[in-house]
Parts: structure tokens; C-alpha cells; sequence
């Protein structure tokens, strides 16, 4: 069964706490994104990689970090630099043919305690 | 300017009636246009991916992209409470980077 997972489904950050947000999937795709979803506002890019030990910046990299050590695997560090973390997480995947597009994972939603 | 506009509603329909959702944008470069529905708390998942001009039908759903106008339709005929979610339209130009609108919120009263 093909798809993108991520985990958990809800995290809870502490003041000055760096939490990692897990994305993996198993359909072979080249390239992985994360973006960051706000209420009433569109999808955001925070990084992404086109290919293993690669990646690059998005429009909102400040306060997070991400490494992609492995095809199938792209995990989302929210730093303590990240102020305002509170917010849906997504990640998603695509093939390298040009024509095609991304499918998403579930979502993390992180929350601030 | 956002580069991609999208009314975020909410829209309020009876069941059975004609959702029509639209997006405009400015950058002439855009060629790849997508759809994608976002049920509550859920990752959005692609309902339609259209390259160029004119339209293109998938059972209840028909896309529509204008360029000249810059401008991209969803239709969603015979709604159902089960099309009762937010529409994100989204689109691209050659290079990787997909640039989203702010999606609108359906939904469809039985």
C-alpha cells in the first residue's frame, strides 16, 4: 500500500524545545517538500529536497531544519529559533517526471504548551 | 498582490446544487494548475491536475483553466454533504515550487 506517512499526528513543544516531525514514503519519489499550514492562509514552503543529501530553502526555512540522509525519509526539525510553531504540518512528494505533482501526507499538527 | 488569489468563502449549498470555486493569478508563467481537496484536520489530496487551456471532466468534477485571463474554475456538479470540505486550487510554472491559494471552505446541506 503506497503513500506518505508522517508522525505523530499531534506534538506538543515545550518553551525552548526542538521537536522532530517524521515523513517517510514508499513510492519511490525523487523529490519531498514540507510546508507549514496557518488558518485562512495557504500552504507555505519551509524546505525542500530533490534528491538525497540535498535541500534546499523555502520561503520560511528561519527556525527549522530538515537533513535527507535516505530516499524514502525527510524529517522536519522545529527549532527553539521558531517562535511561532503553533501550526498543520504537511509533507508531501513528487516524481522527478516534470509533469507531475505532489501528494501529501496527513499532517502534524504541532501546539504549544 | 498575492501571487495566487482564492476567495475563502465560506460557501453554503443545498445538496444536489452546483459548486462553482475559482482561483486568479498573475504570474504568466503558471502551465501546471491542480486542485486539491482538504477535509478537516486531514492532508489535502489531488481532485484535479490540469496542463494549459480548456477543460477537462472527471465524473462530477470539471476543471477549467482560461491563461488568457489567468483564471482556473472547479465545478462540482450534483453536490453531496460528503463534498462538504476546503478547496485548495494550486498551480506551477516549469520549476518545482507549487504556489497555493488560501482555499475555500464548502459546505453542502442535505
Amino acid at each position: 500500500d503506497g503513500g506518505i506517512t508522517q508522525s505523530p499526528k499531534y506534538l506538543f513543544r515545550k518553551e525552548g524545545q526542538n521537536v522532530t516531525l517524521s515523513c517517510e514514503q514508499n513510492l519511490n519519489h525523487d523529490a519531498m517538500y514540507w510546508y507549514r499550514q496557518d488558518p485562512g492562509q495557504g500552504l507555505r514552503l519551509i524546505y525542500y529536497s530533490q534528491i538525497v543529501n540535498d535541500f534546499q530553502k523555502g520561503d520560511i526555512a528561519e527556525g527549522y531544519s530538515v537533513s535527507r540522509e535516505k530516499k524514502e525519509s525527510f524529517p522536519l526539525t522545529v527549532t527553539s529559533a521558531q517562535k511561532n510553531p503553533t501550526a498543520f504540518y504537511l509533507c508531501a512528494s513528487k516524481s522527478g517526471s516534470a509533469k507531475e505533482t505532489q501528494y501529501f501526507g496527513p499532517g502534524t499538527r504541532l501546539l504549544v504548551l | 498582490q498575492k501571487e495566487v488569489e482564492q476567495d475563502p468563502g465560506p460557501l453554503s449549498v443545498p445538496e444536489g446544487a452546483i459548486v462553482s470555486l475559482n482561483c486568479t493569478y498573475s504570474n504568466s508563467a503558471f502551465q501546471y494548475f491542480m486542485w486539491y481537496r482538504q477535509y478537516s484536520r486531514k492532508g489535502p489530496e489531488l481532485l484535479m491536475y490540469t496542463y494549459s487551456s480548456g477543460n477537462k471532466e472527471d465524473g462530477r468534477f470539471t476543471a477549467q483553466v482560461d491563461k488568457s485571463s489567468k483564471y482556473i474554475s472547479l465545478f462540482i456538479r450534483d453536490s453531496q454533504p460528503s463534498d462538504s470540505a476546503t478547496y485548495l486550487c494550486a498551480m506551477r510554472a516549469a520549476d518545482y515550487k507549487l504556489s497555493f491559494g488560501a482555499g475555500t471552505t464548502v459546505t453542502v446541506r442535505a
